[in-house]
């Protein structure tokens, strides 16, 4: 059975203090990797696709990365906007569903 | 260019009630997929419909069920309402295939 576990469940940073999120993963043939942030009370907003291990995406501040069992979530100087909930999800090659993680709640504080 | 729109935005039902909610996926896309989000939890997969056909189902019982229209608008039904379907519900469009799915708002359901 497909799982996903991300670690840790929260993290709180100082503006411009690095750090990375973990998101674990089991699945039997791996169509995809995707990283969502979801703000409270909205939907989750897509930010990466990664298919294959040692592939790496970035968009400003964030960078993710992949490896055959897990993938990181690098977040470079964080400002207080990037507080949120950040999601990992892994899609199978086996169907369309995405199996998501709990997530993990990210404070920056100024 | 408008992304996914779910409504409604909240509902509140009672035990045993019968509810609709529906979505209106992207410009462009013709892939719909349903999930639950119970409050601190990650979004779990109920189904996705493609062509008006459901595609895949997750591990939801019967009294969930959903509809593709020819404009790949869908609904999501939910029959004889239990307490533990309180949750966000949340609809997601897509293109075929590994293409992400992009997320609407969500329907925040409370069952009284």
């Amino acid at each position: 059975e497909d799982q996903v576990t991300q670690s840790p469940e929260a993290l709180r940073l100082q503006e411009g203090e690095s750090s990375s999120l973990n998101c674990s993963y089991t699945v039997s043939g791996l169509r995809g990797l995707f990283w969502y942030r979801q703000d409270p009370g909205k939907g989750p907003e897509f930010l990466f696709t990664l298919y294959s291990a040692g592939e790496e995406k970035e968009k400003e501040r964030l960078k993710a990365t992949l490896t055959k069992k897990e993938s990181f979530l690098h977040i470079t100087a964080p400002k207080p906007e990037d507080s949120a909930t950040y999601l990992c999800a892994v899609q199978a090659n086996s169907g369309y569903a995405l199996n998501f993680g709990k997530g993990t709640s990210l404070l920056v504080t100024p | 260019d408008a992304g996914v729109t779910q409504s409604p935005t909240h509902l509140i039902k009672t035990r045993g009630q019968q509810v609709t909610l529906r979505c209106s996926p992207k410009s462009g896309h013709d892939t719909v997929s349903w999930y639950q989000q119970a409050l601190g939890q990650g979004p779990q997969f109920i189904f996705q419909y493609y062509e008006e056909e459901e595609r895949q189902r997750g591990n939801f019982p019967d009294r969930f069920s959903g509809h593709q229209f020819p404009n790949y608008s869908s609904e999501l039904n939910v029959n004889a309402l239990l307490l533990g379907d309180s949750a966000l519900y949340l609809c997601a469009s897509s293109l075929p295939g590994d293409q992400p799915q992009h997320f609407g708002d969500g329907t925040r359901l409370s069952i009284l």
